[in-house]
């Protein structure tokens, strides 16, 4: 398995442009994660998606950030418009889960977008 | 909602010593309690978990302790060499959380020749 998939890698775009941040999670995993880190707050959970649906947007910072997950194995964060407090590592996690049995599994990480707004 | 904290923040020990990171929880009724190491410039990974019904469980030269009662949990490294200096971060779920972990903030562990 390539394990989750995460573009660009990196990112430096000028402040007030448009940026997307891409995710492919683990095939068969159904929930899905978006976090920022930053030395300063350290690791923020954005959103998750369950089944595509999201879950959980309380920690999205301000209406300048949104998140699509059009189907189980693609999702989307995208900041429009950028500022330079954006500059963070934005990690995607995919995990499986499930309301029975055992409900928690491991989140794995993509490597991570490093976003740098000037 | 679930608020988890750490301590240190940094730890510094000799190869070969053991090392303690402390972590406590909010919500009473958190059951899932993961550990994470982020190596420099890495994505971050699952160490060891331990779930609500078990108090220590043990993976080779790391194990995790939890207190339900007063909602505390470590991990513990012994034998500490240079390849565990990492951040370790602890997080907690609870139940119908969806999954959803709170992280702590994070411990940079460094270890000394």
């Amino acid at each position: 398995d390539a394990g989750v998939i995460q573009s660009p890698r990196h990112e430096v775009t000028e402040m007030g442009q448009e940026v997307t941040l891409r995710c492919k999670p683990i095939s068969g995993h159904n929930s899905l994660f978006w976090y920022r880190q930053t030395m300063m707050r350290g690791l923020e959970l954005l959103i998750y998606f369950n089944n595509n649906v999201p879950i959980d947007d309380s920690g999205m910072p301000e209406d300048r950030f949104s998140a699509k997950m059009p189907n189980a194995s693609f999702s989307t964060l995208k900041i429009q418009p950028s500022e330079p407090r954006d500059s963070a590592v934005y990690f995607c996690a995919s995990s499986f889960w499930r309301t029975s049995g055992t409900p928690y599994h491991e989140q794995y990480f993509g490597p991570g977008t490093r976003l740098t707004v000037t | 909602g679930e608020n988890v904290e750490q301590h240190p923040s940094t730890l510094s020990v000799q190869e070969g010593d053991s090392a303690v990171i402390k972590c406590t929880y909010s919500d009473s009724a958190s059951n899932y309690f993961p550990w994470y190491k982020q190596e420099l410039g890495k994505r971050p990974q699952l160490i060891i978990d331990i779930r609500s019904n078990v108090g220590e469980k043990k993976d080779q030269r790391i194990a995790v302790t939890l207190n339900k009662t007063a909602k505390h949990f470590s991990l513990h490294i012994t034998e500490t060499q240079p390849e565990d200096s990492a951040v370790y971060f602890c997080a907690a779920t609870p139940p119908g959380g969806g999954n959803k972990l709170t992280f702590g903030t994070g411990t940079q562990l460094k270890v000394e020749l």
